[in-house]
């Protein structure tokens, strides 16, 4: 079974650019989270999708960024414009719906450096 | 606010010896609790659970021990092995509807052959 994958693995943009990264869910998990760490902090949520129904967003940063899950498989995030402080490992995870205590199973992460 | 976090943020152990990664959570309604292993250009790999029900959940050569009274979460690795060498992150979610994970910082286990 393939695991959770996110493109691209490394972007490199300047302040004010565009940038959408993309997360693949392992095959009929229906929850999807976004988390991301920026340099030396921990962990943090983002926003959680059921389906294609973005159940929490508490952990959006500002409006600068925009998630989506159309159809309820993939998922993009765009970060427009990008600022410096969005440097960091943006990961994506997905679950099974059956609980809170699903296991999240990550991907590798996409690091995004911001000049 | 709530918070996860680590009383170590680097441990060094020799090969063979056995590791205990500490956690601290400040919430007292967690109500689940995470070992993550993250190694190097890879995304947190999940290790072992625990329910705030329990006090001891065991696995292969890892085991957590919570507990809530000190709100304090452990996790020990027999035998460790170079192959563990990794950041180890604890994380906890409230329960309920609410699916997101806190994570602490992480700790970074260096095993020495």
């Amino acid at each position: 079974e393939a695991g959770v994958t996110q493109f691209p693995s490394h972007s490199v943009i300047e302040k004010g650019q565009t940038v959408t990264l993309r997360c693949d869910p392992i095959s009929g998990h229906d929850n999807l989270y976004w988390y991301r760490r920026v340099m030396g902090k921990e962990i943090k949520f983002l926003l959680h999708f059921v389906k294609e129904s973005k159940q929490d967003e508490s952990g959006m940063p500002n409006n600068r960024f925009l998630a989506e899950r159309t159809g309820g498989t993939y998922s993009t995030l765009k970060v427009q414009p990008a600022e410096l402080e969005d440097s960091g490992v943006y990961f994506c995870a997905s679950s099974q719906e059956r609980g809170f205590t699903d296991t999240q199973y990550f991907g590798p992460g996409t690091r995004l450096t911001v000049l | 606010g709530e918070s996860v976090g680590l009383h170590l943020p680097t441990l060094s152990v020799q090969e063979g010896d056995n590791s205990i990664i500490n956690c601290a959570y400040s919430n007292s309604a967690s109500d689940y609790f995470i070992w993550y292993k993250q190694e190097s250009g890879k995304g947190p790999q999940f290790i072992i659970d625990i329910r705030s029900n329990m006090d001891k959940r065991q696995g292969q050569r890892v085991t957590v021990l919570l507990n809530k009274t000190v709100k304090h979460l452990s996790l020990q690795i027999a035998a460790t092995q170079p192959g563990d060498s990794a950041v180890y992150f604890c994380a906890e979610n409230s329960g309920g509807s609410n699916y997101k994970l806190t994570f602490g910082k992480g700790t970074l286990l260096t095993v020495n052959p």
